[in-house]
């Protein structure tokens, strides 16, 4: 079945370092990757669209990175801010549904 | 522009008790709509969604139940809750023409089974 992994530790970092977050999936090959943001009791915010003949997509400080062959997406946030630190999950398209991974919490000190 | 409501925000009730929970959307026309549940610290799980007015596809088997009655509303059911339906339940919706693309979410209702 299929299985998406993202670093299940909460991620801690300095405000104005690259954060850099790790979505892995096993056993399909999406049309499509997305990335949400979701701060806590609230809903998901979408952020970010990558197809699978992407292989890096930007907007302002974030960049996705798409590699269909290791089945990995990499989400960078650079420059970062306090006001980043939220739940991040990213979602792979499969039969025409969005499945969810759990997410990884990013923290950024200031 | 479009906005998506959910209520109630919050919701305690007890084991054994029915449920409504109600989403709807403003701004758009046939939207595909749909039901989600995320447990503490996990992903969404995907339980219903919705082409159409009374067109309902159920993703996981369960003790919950949804409904379409009309072209923006949707809506959540359970007849005898369980402990195990406790969690936040998000809906969502996108433009019919981009099926399961970019999702739009609601604010979510709590709901706490005791």
């Amino acid at each position: 079945s299929q299985k998406i992994e993202q670093n299940s530790e909460a991620l801690n970092i300095q405000e104005g370092k690259t954060a850099t977050l790790t979505c892995n999936y096993t056993n399909y090959s999406p049309a499509y990757l997305q990335w949400y943001r979701q701060d806590p009791g609230r809903g998901p915010v979408f952020l970010l669209l990558i197809r699978e003949n992407e292989k890096e997509k930007r907007k302002e400080r974030l960049k996705v990175t798409f590699d269909t062959t290791l089945k990995q997406s990499l989400f960078h946030i650079t420059a970062s801010q306090p006001a980043d630190s939220a739940t991040y999950l990213c979602a792979l398209e499969r039969g025409g549904k969005l499945i969810f991974g759990q997410g990884t919490e990013l923290s950024v000190k200031p | 522009s479009q906005t998506i409501h959910q209520w109630p925000a919050t919701l305690v009730q007890p084991v054994g008790s029915p449920l409504s929970l109600e989403c709807t959307v403003e701004g758009t026309s046939n939207p595909n709509l749909y039901w989600y549940r995320q447990a503490a610290g996990r992903g969404l799980q995907l339980l219903f969604y919705s082409v159409g007015i009374g067109q309902i596809s159920s993703e996981v088997p369960q003790n919950l139940s949804a409904s379409r009655p009309q072209d923006r509303q949707f809506i959540l059911s359970s007849k005898k809750l369980l402990l195990s339906d406790s969690g936040f339940y998000l809906c969502a919706w996108n433009p019919l023409t981009e099926l399961q693309e970019t999702q739009y979410f609601g604010p979510g209702t709590r709901l706490l089974v005791l």
